[in-house]
Order: C-alpha cells, then structure tokens, then sequence
C-alpha cells in the first residue's frame, strides 16, 4: 500500500462549489504539505503543517484552507472554486531526522469550470 | 533573481549519450540539496541527495559547488526511460521548507 494517499485523484468541479482534498499518511512523519503544480510554474507551496496544533501558510494560501484532524491526516479545502485554481495538487510528508527527504502522494488532478 | 533556477529545456538526446543539468541557489546559507525525478504526470520522487563531497549511484552523478551557488545531475549512458523532468530541490538553514525548481525536461530519443 502506497504510504501517502490523496482522494479523490480526479475531480471536475464547477466555479464557486466548495471541494476538500484529503491525504493520508502511513509514515508517521509529523510534517506534511500540500502543493499545486501547474504547467511552466513548478511546485508552489499552499499550507504546511508541523504537526497537528501547526499549520502554516505557504506562498500561494490565498483561496485555501486546511485542517489537520491527525498526524496521519491533512486536508485541503477550497472555500469557493475558481478556474484558475484548476492545477495538480500534490500532498507530501517528510521526517526531519532523515534529511528533509519529502515523500509525495499521487496528486488529484482537479479541474473547476 | 529567483531561489532555485534551472533551464527548463527540453533537452533532447539519443540513447548512450551522457548529459548534465545544473541548477543555481541564490541562498549562500542554503544547506542541503537534492535531485527529485518526475514523471509526467505522477508525483516527484527523491533521485538523490547531493552532498559536499559528490555523490554517484549508477549513472548518476551529483554533484554541489558552493563558491558558484550551484549543483549539477549528470547522467551518463542515457536510456529511454530517464525520460522525466529533473528537480531540483535547495533547503536553506534558516528555513523549514525545502525550495523546489521548476524543473528540467528529458527526452531521451532511440
């Protein structure tokens, strides 16, 4: 079983619904992010959280919000979708002790019309 | 100037060829680095980490030049399926949060 999971992996969603991604972890790790990568942009960092009483805003939070419910579980809310949050979101997890190394899951492919 | 810069490419080479990437830090506290690899579509994955000394692991070579600010990838005897984009990945000390570039492309063609 994979070690980081993120529902759903596909979602086509219509301007201004509300819509939450969430990931799970089988790590342990107590830092876990949430990215959008868009095409020519690279990975830009939305919400980070340290452990569960830390959560921090990344570069780009604006139009997010997120919870995390547990150590193994982060999620990622879009209050009111807009197109141009239309992007590959990808969540990850890493462990301090071990270099910084960032474990990724799968990415949801998310789409708003 | 942005953190982490890398050429985009694509670069495009035949199989057997050996080619390099190089990625710029403007942070001079910057501390660790790292190669991730993504494949279309799918989430980056940790290539390798790039230490002081330079590191190999098969056709693979890391390598990090501080008095520059950069670190480089070289991949020798290419196959088709190092076909990917090549991150690069720069954490600085003062900060919790790794930097990751845009990343470059691959194509290795037959």
């Amino acid at each position: 079983d994979a070690d980081v999971t993120q529902t759903p992996r596909n979602r086509i969603t219509k301007t201004g619904k509300r819509i939450m991604l969430e990931c799970s972890q089988t790590k342990g790790h107590d830092r876990m992010y949430w990215y959008r990568q868009d095409p020519g942009l690279g990975l830009r960092l939305i919400y980070y959280s340290f452990d569960v009483k830390d959560i921090n805003k990344g570069e780009i939070s604006d139009g997010y919000s997120v919870s995390r419910q547990a150590q193994a579980k982060f999620s990622l809310s879009l209050e009111s979708a807009i197109p141009n949050q239309t992007a590959l979101y990808f969540c990850a997890t890493s462990d301090p002790t071990s270099s910084y190394e960032q474990y990724f899951g799968p990415g949801t492919r998310l789409t708003v019309t | 100037r942005k953190e982490v810069e890398q050429d985009p490419g694509p670069f495009n080479v035949p199989e057997g060829a050996t080619v390099a990437f190089n990625c710029t830090y403007s942070n001079s506290a910057s501390q660790s680095f790292f190669w991730y690899r993504q494949d279309c579509r799918k989430e980056p994955k940790l290539l390798m980490s790039v230490y002081s000394s330079g590191n190999e692991d098969g056709r693979f070579t890391a390598q990090l030049n501080r008095a520059s600010q950069y670190i480089s990838l070289l991949i020798r005897d290419s196959k088709l399926s190092d076909s990917a984009t090549y991150l690069c990945v720069v954490k600085s000390g003062g900060s919790y949060i790794p930097t990751f570039g845009r990343g470059t492309s691959l194509i290795v063609h037959p």
